[in-house]
């Protein structure tokens, strides 16, 4: 039973433009929401989290808004830059477990 | 410099090999975890140690045994697997498993199993 999903495993912007990344969930006792980022050959870093009391969480250029009545949490980087290309996961953290999605790729084109 | 170190990075091993997995967090935190990537899946939750003790197996197979002999240091023993467990094994650490806070993850050891 997944549940997180990341229904697009893969999305291209243009630099400079907004990407946004997409993430849906089953489990309405997740306390917090977290982004994960992941380059080719390395592990997955934490980029940005947000409380489930909360519905937006800003940090720079990464801003996560949730919307609990739909189960959807979304991430948006603005503008977007070619070293923001990587693996996107967001996870849900409920009882002690993380529970990720299967990851969105990010490729921003020059 | 992650603060989480996995050695070895790649591992090659036959079906009927013993190899070992090692993790070490230089982060002062307490909690440490096994996590299995396989290609298009979410990462799955292996094993998970909160100040040394194992707080949860997450029906992994046998073949699949961890040891955790210090706060610090993490071990997955691998023992006759099956070339599906070929996969991108991540360790992490968190300051404690209840708190929700972020786990910080090690770069992965990229096993193939033959």
């Amino acid at each position: 039973d997944q549940q997180v999903k990341q229904n697009s495993p893969s999305l291209s912007v243009q630099e400079g433009r907004i990407s946004i990344l997409n993430c849906d969930y089953t489990n309405s006792m997740f306390d917090y929401f977290l982004w994960y980022k992941k380059y080719p050959a390395e592990g997955p870093t934490f980029l940005i989290s947000i409380s489930s009391i909360k519905d937006k969480n800003e940090d720079g250029r990464f801003t996560v808004f949730l919307n609990k009545s739909a189960k959807h949490l979304s991430l948006h980087i603005v503008p977007s830059q070619p070293g923001d290309s990587a693996v996107y996961f967001c996870a849900g953290y409920n009882f002690n477990k993380f529970y990720f999605g299967s990851g969105t790729k990010l490729n921003v084109k020059p | 410099e992650t603060g989480v170190t996995q050695t070895p990075r790649h591992l090659v091993m036959g079906m009927t090999n013993k190899k070992s997995l090692k993790c070490e967090q230089h982060l002062g935190h307490n909690a440490m975890y096994w996590y299995k990537q396989s290609a298009k899946k979410p990462l799955e939750l292996m094993f998970v140690y909160n100040f040394k003790e194992q707080t949860e197996n997450n029906s992994v197979p046998s073949r699949f045994s961890p040891e955790c002999p210090n706060s610090s240091h993490l071990f997955l023993h691998l023992h006759t697997l099956q070339p599906e467990d070929s996969a991108l094994y991540l360790c992490a650490s968190s300051q404690d498993v209840a708190d929700g806070s972020a786990l910080h993850f090690g770069n992965g050891t990229r096993l193939t199993v033959t």
